[in-house]
């Protein structure tokens, strides 16, 4: 049973395109996180949520606590977003993860 | 900006060799981890460590263990590497208490042939 489930696996979307990924989970959580991996292994912290909507530049991170669901948003996708997208909720001090939404964005 | 850096970005080792990865950040955290990555596993914690010379297991400690003599510096150890533990190591690292928001190395990719 996982904890953290992402949707979906796989995206290829076209430069310009509006994209959504979605995490929902299973347990009480304290924050929530999306983290971006680029090919070469290195993760690097999008977002740290609790409640409501982050925006950084054309990145939206969203949460419903009671749905315990969460989305993040790019709009105006542009090649340099493709990446591994990786969300993760923090539970009693332990890190949760789902297992990635591998996106492609084609020029 | 928060520096985590980890031993090497590429080893290849033999089965049954000792390996030691290294992880070292300089923003002054309390907390340091071990990760495994896998295709289609997602992340998994292997050890943690709260403060110099404390650990705990995470959910898949058998075939490791760890070291931290220093805060800065938290050791993995594969004390007889398998074909099994072919895999990318993550190390991270962040401040107490929680919510908290980790910082990660650059990753190891570990060959055992």
């Amino acid at each position: 049973k996982n904890e953290v489930e992402q949707s979906p696996q796989n995206l290829t979307a076209q430069e310009g395109e509006f994209i959504t990924i979605n995490c929902s989970y299973s347990v009480g959580i304290s924050a929530l996180h999306w983290l971006q991996q680029h090919p070469g292994g290195g993760i690097v912290s999008l977002f740290m949520l609790s409640s409501g909507k982050k925006k950084h530049g054309r990145l939206i991170a969203t949460i419903n606590i009671q749905e315990k669901h969460s989305s993040l948003h790019i709009t105006a996708s542009h090649p340099r977003d493709s990446a591994v997208y990786i969300c993760a909720v923090m539970s009693r001090s332990q890190f949760y993860f789902g297992t990635g939404t591998s996106l492609t964005v084609i020029p | 900006d928060v520096k985590v850096t980890q031993s090497s970005r590429y080893l290849v080792k033999r089965t049954g060799e000792k390996v030691f990865l290294e992880c070292v950040q300089d923003m002054d955290h309390e907390n340091m981890f071990w990760y495994r990555q896998d295709p289609g596993l997602g992340l998994r914690l292997i050890y943690f460590s709260y403060d110099v010379k404390m650990k705990e297991k995470g959910d898949i400690p058998e075939g490791y263990s760890v070291s931290r003599e220093k805060k800065e510096r938290f050791s993995l150890i594969l004390e007889s590497a398998s074909t099994n533990q072919t895999s990318m190591y993550l190390c991270a690292s962040s401040f107490n208490p929680p919510p908290y928001e980790q910082y990660f190395g650059p990753g190891t990719r570990l060959t055992v042939t």
